[in-house]
């Protein structure tokens, strides 16, 4: 079975600076889906960025970023500029690439943005 | 846009009591799921759907069953609620796992069931 770990609870980040949040993960398989989901207070939670495993550039959006490390099996996100609305749960999440949707979430890190 | 909406944002129950947890999406999506989200624990699969009267079992499905009687709407059962299964529950849906762009699974806004 697939494990999704994120080894830091809490993490805080100045308004503008960077900030890198972990996750590992662990499979024998070689296709799948990495994710990073985002679940603002008393919000729902949306997708942030995903990683296919077979590409080896890493994914992009505006200000959020990933670093995959296939081999390491490891799925960083940087947000970059920081904003108060980036205050939030973030959860890595696994997936396979056939079968059934089944996605594994890890244990989820909460992000403080200090004005 | 998608929603996924669900019956209750807030729910108080007592032990014992069966309880229904009511989810719809307007999205024809073909697959929706029920998790458990609890603190330093992440959200765990209890039930997914992959079609009309299609039902899986995830992780946590102890203690749950669910209905899925037409498309759009997915329930979660609590048959006899107990206080251990006090949470927060998210139903979540994405399009046909065959589809390549079914990566993404959209959530609900999240129930907060307290039984006392």
């Amino acid at each position: 079975a697939q494990t999704v770990t994120q080894s830091q609870p809490e993490m805080s980040v100045q308004e503008a600076e960077t900030v890198t949040l972990s996750c590992t993960y662990d499979t024998s398989e070689s296709d799948y889906y990495l994710f990073w989901y985002k679940q603002p207070p008393s919000r729902q939670m949306i997708l942030v960025i995903r990683q296919e495993a077979y590409k080896q550039q890493n994914a992009t959006e505006n200000r959020f970023s990933v670093n995959f490390q296939k081999a390491a099996k490891s799925f960083s996100l940087k947000i970059s500029d920081s904003q108060l609305g980036d205050a939030a749960m973030y959860f890595c999440a696994y997936r396979s690439d056939g079968g059934y949707q089944k996605v594994t979430f890890g244990t989820g890190t909460k992000l403080q943005v200090i004005p | 846009d998608v929603k996924v909406t669900q019956s209750s944002r807030y729910l108080v129950k007592r032990t014992g009591e069966k309880v229904f947890l009511e989810c719809v999406q307007d999205m024809d999506h073909e697959n929706m799921f029920w998790y458990r989200q609890d603190p330093g624990l992440g959200l765990r699969l209890i039930y997914f759907s992959y079609d009309v009267k299609m039902k899986e079992k995830g992780d946590i499905p102890e203690g749950y069953s669910v209905s899925r009687e037409k498309k759009e709407r997915f329930s979660l059962i609590l048959e006899s609620a107990s206080t251990n299964q006090t949470s927060m529950y998210l139903c979540a849906s994405s399009s046909h796992f065959r589809d390549r762009r079914s990566y993404e699974q959209y959530f609900g806004p999240g129930t907060r069931l307290t039984v006392t």
